[in-house]
């Protein structure tokens, strides 16, 4: 079975400074999508970044940027110039050929002014 | 707008009453999913539909009960409530089961079944 893994159930960043969040993964497919959530304090789950398993390039959108090592199994999220917006739960999630998307425990990542 | 609308957002029931979430998506997905979310354990998926009529079992379904008899909807019934299903619930859509697609999700339930 899938199985996705965050080894970080908390984490501290000064304002303005980057950060990245720990995710790795276990699949025995060689097709597969990985998934970063961001969940606030008001409870919705926002769709942040998606990586490919056959994307060469690490995704980037805006300030989030995907560390995607294949051969690791990792996909780490960085965040640069990080904000009290940012304040949230995030989720790293996997989703094989045509199947359920799975994810992990999830990071809360706390911003100091 | 293109969204995944569930309901109620609060609900606080006592143990053995029957209570449906409802779920609709506007976006004409074939698949549609629940999920519950628990400290420390992340979400965790109850049930899924890859299409109307074809639903199947995720990694906790037991206590749950799913339908989909139309495209749009899939509620999620609890037909006797117990504490430990108290719980944050999603649900999910997305257009196919393919690994590249996203899942759109709904804005959350939060039960307490007491």
């Amino acid at each position: 079975a899938q199985k996705i893994t965050q080894t970080q159930p908390g984490m501290f960043v000064q304002e303005k400074e980057a950060v990245t969040l720990d995710c790795t993964y276990d699949t025995s497919d060689q097709s597969y999508g990985l998934f970063w959530y961001k969940q606030p304090s008001s409870g919705e789950m926002i769709f942040l970044i998606y990586q490919g398993s056959y994307d060469e390039q690490n995704a980037t959108e805006g300030r989030y940027s995907l560390n995607f090592q294949k051969a690791r199994k990792s996909a780490n999220l960085v965040i640069s110039a990080s904000q009290l917006g940012d304040s949230a739960m995030y989720f790293c999630a996997m989703r094989e050929y045509y199947n359920d998307m799975r994810f992990g425990a999830g990071t809360r990542l706390t911003v100091k002014p | 707008e293109a969204q995944v609308t569930q309901n109620p957002r609060y609900l606080i029931t006592v143990t053995g009453k029957k209570l449906t979430v409802t779920c609709s998506q506007n976006m004409n997905h074939e698949y549609m999913s629940w999920y519950r979310q628990d400290p420390g354990l992340g979400l965790r998926q109850i049930y899924y539909s890859m299409n109307v009529e074809v639903t199947d079992k995720g990694d906790v379904p037991e206590g749950y009960k799913v339908s989909r008899k139309e495209k749009r909807n899939f509620p999620l019934i609890l037909e006797s409530p117990s504490p430990n299903q108290t719980s944050l619930y999603f649900c999910a859509s997305s257009f196919s089961g393919a690994s590249n697609e996203k899942l759109f999700f709904g804005s959350g339930t939060q039960l307490s079944v007491l």
